[in-house]
């Protein structure tokens, strides 16, 4: 089974200042990691994945992430944000093979200010 | 990309009624459905995987004959939240997995479905 920490539940950061999401995963297995961003009342609309290959993965939104193996971490960074980037965040991991069944972290609440 | 529709965006029932939420892959054939739960301020907990033709997989703690789940066809999903009480309710959420793409990984979510259960 895996599990998914993120441990910062709330991010206030200023309007063009850096951002990082912080993420960290366990398994037993190889893994599949995603984040996630969804805005209130809405789905789930993914921002990145890494499944294979170069560990830096850049998203949309500007948004990249990082896979560390060694410290079982993928975290999320954004190097300018803006307030339609205020969201929550979601990492997620599934089992490389094992159907996309995914599994959550709590999220973080991105919240953007002037 | 590919799309996932979910209906009713939100519904309003009395308790003790049933209601049914739809979910549907637009562009792609969806082997598998995951349908998830998500409280305020929380993440998601998965609640059961769908298979198309078979019956789906619940996880351990969710109801199955509270929580019906069909998967009819390769685009359709529903759940049906049976004789619903106000515990039930809740933002829920379908996923789906695009089956002509092999093991991406990735899957589609829809745009969820708050139920409130007066």
């Amino acid at each position: 089974a895996q599990s998914v920490t993120q441990l910062d539940s709330q991010v206030p950061v200023f309007e063009e200042a850096p951002v990082e999401l912080r993420c960290n995963y366990s398994s037993s297995v190889s893994v599949y990691l995603f984040w996630y961003v969804q805005y209130p009342n809405q789905g789930l609309q993914l921002l990145l994945k890494y499944l294979s290959g170069s560990t830096l993965v850049k998203g949309i939104n500007g948004f990249e992430a990082e896979f560390n193996k060694s410290q079982t971490s993928f975290h999320l960074r954004k190097p300018s944000v803006h307030i339609s980037d205020t969201a929550e965040y979601f990492c997620a991991v599934s089992e490389a093979g094992g159907g996309n069944k995914l599994t959550f972290g709590t999220g973080t609440q991105l919240k953007v200010e002037l | 990309g590919a799309v996932v529709s979910q209906h009713p965006s939100r519904v309003i029932c009395k308790s003790g009624t049933s209601v049914k939420i739809e979910c549907r892959s637009l562009d792609f054939q969806a082997t598998t459905m995951f349908w998830y739960r998500q409280f305020p301020k929380q993440s998601l907990m998965l609640m059961a995987t769908s298979n198309e033709g078979s019956k789906a997989t619940y996880e351990q703690g969710v109801e199955k004959d509270k929580f019906l789940i069909n998967h009819a066809s390769l685009t359709l999903s529903t759940l049906t939240v049976t004789s619903a009480h106000p515990e039930d309710s809740s933002f829920y959420i379908c996923s789906a997995r695009d089956g002509g793409q092999g093991d991406t990984g990735e899957l589609f979510f829809g745009e969820g479905s708050r139920l409130t259960v007066l």
